[in-house]
């Protein structure tokens, strides 16, 4: 079946440092890949994605590059903000789509030191 | 412009009562998906509507089941409640893009219910 695996947070950085949260899935197929944002209280919000192999996702700062061979996704940063502290999950959802059926890793909480 | 909403925010049940969640799509979407999120776990789905109809479902048993209305408005309800149910339960909704199986729509997510089974 398709899973997604995140590295185990927490993660605490100072302000300025690399982020690297790192993300391997298995899936048939190529698989459309996705990251996501939860900020306490809050819904899950879209934070980039991509849908073919070597596709690079990117929005506020933040990278992933979809690695077919390595079968992985992870999300890097180069410089942290306190506002980043969150906890960040990614997902897949299957390339023979089943439309709004996303397969979550477990969650990487990070968390910004000043 | 509204997001997702949804209600009630938190809630208590005891095992075996039956639990209603309601959640209204962002303006323009006509699409419903629910998911269970477990403490500390990611998102699993549980369902599926378009149309007024159930199109897909996850792993979840038949006391798991869900509703939408011509508005796009959704209800998931859960009966004979145990305790592993307790879990923030989030509501996403999208704008179709085509026939089932179809792209990479985003989904925008609600805040959230936190059901409680004691």
């Amino acid at each position: 079946g398709n899973s997604v695996t995140q590295m185990e947070g927490p993660v605490t950085l100072s302000e300025e440092a690399f982020l690297t949260i790192n993300c391997t899935y298995t899936a048939t197929g190529y698989p459309s890949l996705f990251w996501y944002v939860q900020y306490p209280g809050e819904g899950l919000q879209l934070l980039l994605k991509a849908t073919k192999a070597d596709d690079k996702g990117s929005n506020k700062g933040f990278e992933a590059t979809y690695r077919k061979e390595t079968t992985s996704f992870h999300l890097e940063k180069g410089s942290v903000q306190v506002s980043d502290s969150a906890v960040y999950f990614c997902a897949l959802r299957r390339s023979d789509n089943a439309g709004n059926m996303l397969t979550f890793g477990g969650g990487t909480r990070l968390m910004v030191k000043p | 412009d509204a997001g997702v909403t949804q209600s009630p925010t938190h809630l208590i049940k005891t095992r075996g009562q039956q639990v209603t969640l309601r959640c209204s799509p962002k303006s323009g979407h006509d699409t419903v998906s629910w998911y269970q999120q477990a403490l500390g776990q990611g998102p699993q789905f549980i369902f599926q509507y378009y149309e007024e109809e159930e199109r897909q479902r996850g792993n979840f048993p038949d006391r798991f089941s869900g509703h939408q209305f011509p508005n796009y408005s959704s209800e998931l309800n859960v009966n004979a409640l145990l305790l592993g149910d307790s879990a923030l339960y989030l509501c996403a909704s999208s704008q179709f893009g085509g026939a089932f199986p179809s792209g990479a729509n985003v989904l925008t997510f609600g805040a959230g219910s936190r059901l409680t089974v004691l």
